[in-house]
């Protein structure tokens, strides 16, 4: 069984730029959840994406977007990059429902210039 | 707002020492609970769950955490260390509604000295 992908696994962006983030939901999974985890803190949540719809979202601007395709698979953009947004993005699917145990793919570093 | 506390940041054991990290959350409600581990270079990864029932839950390798509804805490044990439970130990939370919002803690960094 495959676990949650994602991809890229580093990315260096300029400030100024945009961001897509992308992460394969586990096999059998219809619930994907995004998290920024800056240095040495835990895991921020930024949205969740259930059946296609977003269904919740943490303290985040709106230049922060997301998507949910068909195959539950899940996009994360973000627009205007900021030098705080240099972090470690982590998304995370979860099995029937979005209070479900999630299980989390090993992230995305993004470094902003 | 709801928050998760973590009072240990940096600890450092011998292995064969006992292991007790501690986890208080804010939130008054039903609350689903998790430990999560983060071992040097890997990612994520459950190491045990709280959702109702048995407020001892055991978990991979060993581990094991106590629910203390009363104390609004989750505390993670584990009898005797290994060199390999060297790793970061994240605390989480599902609070109210129904989204799937983790909340977690700061995170312990755990050092087990051979």
């Amino acid at each position: 069984e495959t676990g949650v992908t994602q991809s890229p696994t580093h990315l260096i962006k300029t400030r100024g730029q945009q961001v897509t983030l992308r992460c394969s939901s586990q096999s059998g999974h219809n619930t994907v959840s995004w998290y920024q985890q800056a240095l040495g803190q835990g895991p921020q949540f930024i949205f969740q994406y259930y059946r296609e719809e977003e269904n919740g979202r943490g303290n985040f601007p709106p230049r922060f977007s997301g998507l949910q395709f068909p195959n539950y698979s899940s996009e994360l953009n973000v627009n205007a990059l900021e030098l705080d947004d240099s972090a470690l993005y982590l998304c995370a699917s979860s099995p029937e429902g979005p209070r479900e145990t999630q299980y989390f793919g090993p992230g995305t570093r993004l470094l902003v210039l | 707002a709801q928050s998760v506390s973590q009072h240990n940041h940096h600890v450092i054991l011998s292995e064969a020492a006992s292991l007790e990290l501690g986890c208080n959350y804010s939130y008054g409600g039903t609350v689903n609970l998790f430990w999560y581990v983060q071992y040097p270079g890997q990612h994520l990864q459950l190491l045990l769950k709280y959702f109702s029932g048995d407020p001892l839950v055991k978990g991979i390798k060993g581990f094991e955490a106590e629910f203390i509804k009363s104390k609004f805490s989750f505390n993670l044990r584990k009898p005797s260390v290994q060199w390999s439970d060297t790793a970061e130990y994240f605390c989480a939370v599902h609070g109210s509604s129904n989204t799937g919002k983790l909340i977690f803690g700061q995170g312990t960094t755990l050092q087990v000295k051979p």
